[in-house]
C-alpha cells in the first residue's frame, strides 16, 4: 500500500482566510489520489479525486488540489474558509490513508 | 436513495464477547471494505472483498472475521481475540475492484465500546 503523509494534524484558520492542507505520497508512479472530508461521528465523503486528466482538480465546496509529480504531492486548498469547513480531512493514495488533518475555523 | 447502511451506530460490549457489525449497500458495487479509525491514526484497512465469496486480509485483520455471501452485504465480526476493539468502524464500497483505485462510498460508521 502507498504511504501517505499529511503534514500537520491540526490547522486553524480565520474565516475568509486561505486553507492549505498538505499531502505527500511515497511512490514516483502517479497513483490514484483522493481527498475526503469527515464531519464528527459520520463517514467520509469524497471532496475530489485525481484522474490524470488535469493536474489541477476542482472538487466540491470550493476546494481544489494540485497534483505535482516532481514533489509527489497533492495539496488541498480553498481560497476562503467558511465556518462549515471545520472538519477532518483525509488524503488517500493507492491503498492507504493519511492520518488526517483537523481544520478549525475562527470567526 | 442508494448508499451504505451500517448498524448499529453505537454498540457496547463486555470483554470476551464477539460482536457483529452489519454493512449493507444498494449501489451494486463489487468491492467492499472495512476500516478501523482511531484518533490520530487515520483509517486502517481490516478486510476487503472484491467479489462474492472472496475476501482478503488488510493491514490489521487479527481478531476480526468477515463473510461475503451476498454482493450487497459484508458483515464484520469483532472477536474476543481482538485485544483493543474500542474504535470507530467504517464500511465502504467501490465500483472498482482494484484496492483503492476508485472512489470509496462510506457508511455512517459504528462506534464500538468495550466495557
Amino acid at each position: 500500500a502507498q504511504s501517505v503523509t499529511q503534514l500537520g494534524s491540526h490547522v486553524s484558520v480565520s474565516e475568509g482566510a486561505l486553507v492549505l492542507l498538505r499531502c505527500n505520497y511515497s511512490s514516483s508512479v502517479p497513483p490514484y489520489l483522493f481527498w475526503y472530508v469527515q464531519y464528527p461521528n459520520q463517514g467520509l465523503q469524497l471532496l475530489l479525486k485525481y484522474t490524470s486528466a488535469a493536474t489541477l482538480v476542482k472538487g466540491i465546496n470550493g476546494f481544489e488540489a494540485e497534483f505535482k509529480k516532481s514533489e509527489t504531492s497533492f495539496h488541498l486548498t480553498k481560497p476562503s474558509a467558511h465556518m462549515s469547513d471545520a472538519a477532518e480531512y483525509f488524503c488517500a493514495a493507492g491503498g492507504g490513508f493519511g492520518a488526517g488533518t483537523t481544520v478549525t475555523v475562527r470567526a | 436513495d442508494g448508499g451504505i447502511t451500517q448498524s448499529p451506530k453505537y454498540l457496547f460490549r463486555k470483554e470476551g464477547q464477539n460482536v457483529t457489525l452489519s454493512c449493507e449497500q444498494n449501489l451494486n458495487h463489487d468491492a467492499m471494505y472495512w476500516y478501523r479509525q482511531d484518533p490520530g491514526q487515520g483509517l486502517r484497512l481490516i478486510y476487503y472483498s472484491q467479489i462474492v465469496n472472496d475476501f482478503q486480509k488488510g493491514d490489521i485483520a487479527e481478531g476480526y472475521s468477515v463473510s461475503r455471501e451476498k454482493k450487497e452485504s459484508f458483515p464484520l465480526t469483532v472477536t474476543s481475540a481482538q485485544k483493543n476493539p474500542t474504535a470507530f468502524y467504517l464500511c465502504a464500497s467501490s465500483s472498482r475492484t482494484g484496492l483503492n483505485t476508485g472512489e470509496l462510498f462510506f457508511g455512517e460508521g459504528s462506534r464500538l465500546t468495550v466495557l
